[in-house]
């Protein structure tokens, strides 16, 4: 069965430093999607993308989170200048076209920002 | 704006009793709803999910949840626990290509 894979699977950084979470989301899925989850805490939406656009983004993802699909197979989510407070687990999900289908999640990379 | 209300963060059962977790739901339009399971450190496992139909939707690993519109709410159940269903539990809804809103979650302790 297709599954939403993601790389590294744990990263750790220095804060400051920039870091890039690589998802490669089911093959004919449209819709994608980052979340992220803080150590006990929700998972919460960062941004969605369809089209090569952003379609929707929330207050978290500010101006230090970017999104891609450099190559129409991987989906990436880029942190320019990490912080402390960025460490968490960001999960990659992605839809296929029909609405009655669930966001599948992938399984997750754990960022540390020292 | 849509919303997942969890009440209970933590909840302890006996192996063998059933359970229930509850879940409140606010969304504008006719939501989807899910339960998905984590364990620690591990990803997010879809248990079920409601999108429209028979308001009684049978799940993996023998869940079920009952959508109740006028009470708002997609309550999470299993007639006998395992000491395996020990893990978090999310409620959260959604609606087509939008968001999934997660609700803040509900630890299961299962004792013997």
């Amino acid at each position: 069965e297709p599954e939403v894979t993601q790389t590294p699977s744990h990263q750790v950084t220095q804060m400051g430093q920039e870091v890039i979470l690589r998802c490669v989301p089911i093959s004919n899925h449209l819709y994608f999607y980052w979340y992220r989850q803080i150590l006990g805490q929700k998972v919460e939406f960062l941004v969605s993308f369809y089209n090569n656009e952003i379609s929707e983004k929330s207050e978290i993802f500010d101006d230090q989170f970017s999104v891609e699909r450099p190559d129409g197979s991987n989906f990436t989510l880029k942190i320019r200048s990490t912080k402390l407070e960025d460490s968490a687990m960001y999960f990659c999900a992605s839809q296929p076209r029909s609405s009655y289908n669930e966001q599948f999640f992938g399984p997750g990379t754990r960022l540390t920002v020292l | 704006a849509q919303s997942v209300t969890q009440p209970d963060i933590h909840i302890t059962v006996s192996e063998g009793a059933s359970l229930e977790l509850r879940c409140n739901y606010s969304y504008g339009a006719t939501p989807y709803l899910f339960w998905y399971v984590q364990s620690p450190g591990q990803g997010l496992q879809l248990l079920l999910k409601y999108f429209s139909g028979d308001t009684l939707v049978q799940g993996i690993k023998g869940f079920e949840a009952e959508f109740k519109r006028s009470q708002s709410s997609f309550n999470l159940r299993k007639p006998s626990v395992h000491w395996s269903d020990a893990a978090e539990y999310f409620c959260a809804v959604g609606g087509g290509y939008q968001k999934v809103t997660f609700g803040t979650g509900t630890k299961l302790q299962v004792i013997p």
